[in-house]
């Protein structure tokens, strides 16, 4: 079974210019889980999707974090413009459902210079 | 809401010790308990849930909800042990929250 797939890996940018990062999440999981996680932190929820809807977001900077899952499968999080507290690993997750185990991907590394 | 404390940054033992990784949690009502680890170069991944009660690696995780804690032990630490350590809170229906993590060092 494939692994919740992230890309990309590592990402350089120069604060206010835009990011993006995508995640294919295992086959059949309904529920993905976007997380930031800075150096030296747990991951913190950004996001949380069941199916095409989004079931919390309470943590997610709206000013400058948007995020899709159009299709139900794969969803990207952009960041626009980016700061220099975005400097982080943004983890996708994903589950079979929204009490199980969590699934994640290697992470995207952002540096923001 | 839903919190999750982990004292310990990091915990240095000996090979052949025991280890006891402690988590503290507050949740009005009954969560689901996780321990997730990421070995060196690795993915975080699932250690145990406290729903399942079993003994994964020779680690096991027991909740005592008086304590409000899920603290993680293991009677001999093994080298490969070493990795970060995070608790984790599902409060059915609400987000996954994950505490800070604790590293655990085992020393030859």
């Amino acid at each position: 079974e494939a692994g919740v797939a992230q890309s990309p890996r590592y990402k350089i940018i120069e604060k206010r210019q835009s990011v993006a990062f995508w995640c294919n999440p295992i086959s059949g999981h309904a529920t993905l889980y976007w997380y930031q996680q800075i150096l030296g932190q747990g991951p913190k929820l950004l996001i949380q999707f069941q199916n095409n809807g989004v079931v919390d977001d309470s943590q997610l900077p709206k000013d400058r974090f948007s995020a899709e899952r159009l299709k139900g499968v794969d969803s990207t999080l952009k960041i626009q413009p980016a700061k220099l507290e975005d400097s982080a690993v943004y983890l996708c997750a994903s589950s079979y459902r929204n009490t199980g185990e969590l699934f994640f991907g290697e992470g995207s590394r952002l540096t923001v210079l | 809401a839903q919190r999750v404390t982990q004292p310990e940054k990091l915990l240095s033992v000996f090979k052949g010790a025991p280890v006891e990784l402690k988590c503290n949690y507050s949740y009005s009502g009954s969560p689901e308990l996780f321990w997730y680890v990421q070995y060196s170069r690795q993915r975080l991944q699932l250690l145990l849930r406290h729903i399942s009660r079993e003994s994964i690696k020779g680690f096991t995780a027991d909740l005592n909800k008086g304590e409000t804690s899920f603290h993680l032990k293991k009677p001999f630490a093994q080298e490969e042990d070493s990795a970060m350590y995070y608790c984790a809170l599902n409060g059915y229906g609400q987000n996954f929250v994950f505490g800070p993590g604790t590293r655990l060092s085992v020393l030859p």
